[in-house]
């Protein structure tokens, strides 16, 4: 039962465009998120969080946006950079992180 | 580097044979939290501590597995009688404080393979 759910394994988007990557929950209880970013041979680094009593929170060029009666956030970065290319994890904080599958992000020239 | 750190980063061992594993996590965090990651999957729970207490174990966590936080500083988790199917990258993460404000951060995981 997978309870944070990612459905695109991976992206790809042009340099200086903007990246969109999605993640679907499907329990109600749930209403803290995090994003994670994850390069190959790394942990994950923690790359922003959102609480559900807010809908958006920004930190320079990434944004995360939480829509609870659809029980969805994304994540923007933008504008793309070539370093952004890793594994994007979004995760939701029940004293545990439960992860959803991970977006592969490619970011070209 | 005030980081999460982990011992050894790799390893590889016989099907049937002993592991453990060492993670030091940041000074001034009481949780510690273990996470296991296989291929095209994100990390999974397997159990966590606050200070030197276990609060929480996954049923992913056969009784092969054992965990420790003596002293509530770092913390080994040791597989007995590896299997194949142990093969995996685990993850250690910590955080500071309860509550579901804190975001963990994570160590850079140590890659077993089970051959």
């Amino acid at each position: 039962d997978q309870q944070v759910k990612q459905n695109s394994p991976s992206l790809s988007v042009q340099e200086g465009r903007i990246s969109i990557l999605n993640c679907d929950y499907t329990n109600s209880m749930f209403d803290y998120f995090l994003w994670y970013k994850k390069y190959p041979a790394e942990g994950p680094t923690f790359l922003i969080s959102i609480s559900s009593i807010k809908d958006k929170n920004e930190d320079g060029r990434f944004t995360v946006f939480l829509n609870k009666s659809a029980k969805h956030l994304s994540l923007h970065i933008v504008p793309s950079q070539p370093g952004d290319s890793a594994v994007y994890f979004c995760a939701s904080n029940t004293d545990k992180l439960i992860f959803g599958t991970g977006t592969r992000l490619q970011v070209f020239p | 580097d005030t980081g999460v750190s982990q011992d050894p980063r790799h390893k590889i061992t016989k099907r049937g044979q002993n592991v453990t594993f060492r993670c030091d996590p940041i000074s001034e965090h009481n949780r510690l939290y273990w996470y296991r990651q296989t291929l095209g999957q994100g990390p999974e729970f397997l159990t966590y501590f606050q200070n030197e207490a276990q609060l929480e174990k996954s049923r992913l966590l056969s009784d092969r597995f054992s965990a420790e936080r003596p002293k509530g500083s770092f913390s080994t988790l040791e597989i007995q009688r590896t299997e194949q199917g142990d093969s995996a990258m685990y993850l250690c993460a910590s955080s500071l404080g309860t509550g579901l404000i804190h975001e963990q951060y994570f160590g850079p995981g140590t890659r077993l393979t089970v051959t």
